[in-house]
């Protein structure tokens, strides 16, 4: 069954605290890996795809890396606006067509 | 640029009631999706659509039903409400299944 885990469910962190972000995942037919990052109230809003194991991007503080496995979002330095929840998405082969598969998110908060 | 509106944002039912959640894009994309998002479980998807006349189940398609008679509207409705369908409810759109998805701010609704 196709699957995707991501830990830990929730993380504080002190303003400036560098950490990790990690997203795992069991899948057949991966197309691609998404992270989205979602504030309280409002929709998913996209941030990264990663198509290949070894892939890197990076945003501002933020770097997306990507094994055969599993996907980590590191926050480098992060400040009290990147409080939020961020959502990991594998893009997969479902019933022969390509559907996003989500998992439950880290909530992510940066305190002062 | 409004990209993907949903309306109702509130909306609180009664057990046995029926209504309808609208979804409203502006970007000529032709797949549509609606997701809901419960408290440790991710988005799931209900319904989607690829393209005008069109409509699927997802992953959760019981009690709901869609229709897309327009390209860009997709309505998601519940013939009677259930508490077990108290939750927030996300719209999707994307121009082919494996090109970016913009989501709507979501409309949270409670079924007592």
């Amino acid at each position: 069954e196709d699957q995707v885990t991501q830990s830990p469910e929730a993380l504080r962190l002190q303003e400036g605290e560098s950490s990790s972000l990690n997203c795992s995942y069991t899948v057949s037919g991966l197309r691609g890996l998404f992270w989205y990052r979602q504030d309280p109230g409002k929709g998913p809003e996209f941030l990264f795809t990663l198509y290949s194991a070894g892939e890197e991007k990076e945003k501002e503080r933020l770097k997306a890396t990507l094994t055969k496995k599993e996907s980590f979002l590191h926050i480098t330095a992060p400040k009290p606006e990147d409080s939020a929840t961020y959502l990991c998405a594998v893009q997969a082969l479902v019933d022969s067509s390509y559907k996003l598969i989500f998992g439950s998110g880290t909530r992510l908060l940066v305190r002062p | 640029n409004a990209g993907v509106t949903q309306t109702p944002k509130f909306r609180v039912l009664k057990t046995g009631q029926s209504m309808t959640l609208l979804c409203a894009q502006d970007m000529n994309h032709e797949y549509m999706y609606w997701y809901r998002q419960d408290p440790g479980m991710g988005l799931r998807l209900i319904h989607y659509s690829v393209g005008e006349g069109t409509t699927a189940k997802g992953e959760v398609p019981d009690g709901y039903n869609v229709s897309r008679l327009k390209k860009q509207n997709f309505l998601l409705g519940l013939e009677s409400a259930a508490p077990s369908q108290t939750s927030v409810y996300f719209c999707a759109s994307s121009y082919t299944e494996t090109s970016l998805y913009t989501f709507g701010s979501g409309t949270r609704l409670t079924v007592v």
